[in-house]
């Protein structure tokens, strides 16, 4: 089946550096893409959303940028801090209503060193 | 504001026994989905209720099933424990006029080990 994949599972930086996730994805019937935080013990947390007809969108320290001639996506967080460290994971979510369900990669690990 | 609660967090069951998850939705959410997270993995979707029915169902056998009730809350029951059902069980409430990606709200997990 079709599916969400990260280039890197682990991601290690010194903290005031900009990191950035990759995630390839394969489905281009997605209508939103969806970047995740995971810290230990805990459910994924909501980042920063993309809409399929958008390159890029920014928030506060993080921005995704969306190629679909390729079918990548990135997460971009700007001085990265030791509370970023954490699991992330990209989504894909098929379909625009509340009946969206979520293919979720494999995840990158983000190490931030103080 | 509650956000979307979870129980058990951790349990531990031993092979071809049953459990049962339970799920409260984020006040307003109207539509539950459930997902097993196994480690060091992502989330797998195993299905969707809502209005009381299974609306979506990914690729689990039929020892995995669910019910909605009235209020929207949500149970996940697994029959016949296997090995490999070990994971993290996630529930995600969202409302079914939900569009973008920040509509969806997942719990903290149960924690499900199989010895």
């Amino acid at each position: 089946g079709e599916s969400v994949g990260l280039h890197l599972p682990t991601l290690s930086v010194q903290e005031g550096d900009n990191s950035i996730i990759n995630c390839a994805y394969s489905n281009s019937a997605s209508d939103y893409f969806i970047w995740y935080k995971q810290e230990s013990g805990k459910g994924p947390q909501f980042i920063i959303d993309i809409r399929s007809n958008m390159d890029k969108r920014q928030g506060q320290r993080v921005t995704v940028l969306l190629n679909k001639t390729v079918k990548h996506l990135s997460l971009q967080i700007a001085a990265t801090q030791p509370g970023d460290s954490a699991v992330y994971f990209c989504a894909e979510k098929m379909g625009n209503s509340g009946y969206s369900t979520l293919t979720f990669g494999k995840g990158t690990m983000l190490l931030v060193s103080p | 504001d509650a956000g979307v609660t979870q129980s058990p967090t951790h349990l531990i069951k031993t092979r071809g026994q049953q459990v049962t998850l339970r799920c409260s939705p984020k006040s307003g959410h109207d539509t539950v989905s459930w997902y097993q997270q196994a480690l060091g993995q992502g989330p797998q979707f195993i299905f969707q209720y809502y209005e009381e029915e299974e609306r979506q169902r990914g690729n689990f056998p039929d020892r995995f099933s669910g019910h909605q009730f009235p209020n929207y809350s949500s149970e996940l029951n697994v029959n016949a424990l296997l090995l490999g059902d070990s994971a993290l069980y996630l529930c995600a409430s969202s409302w079914i006029g939900g569009l973008s990606g920040n509509t969806i709200y997942f719990g903290e997990g149960s924690w499900l080990t199989v010895v």
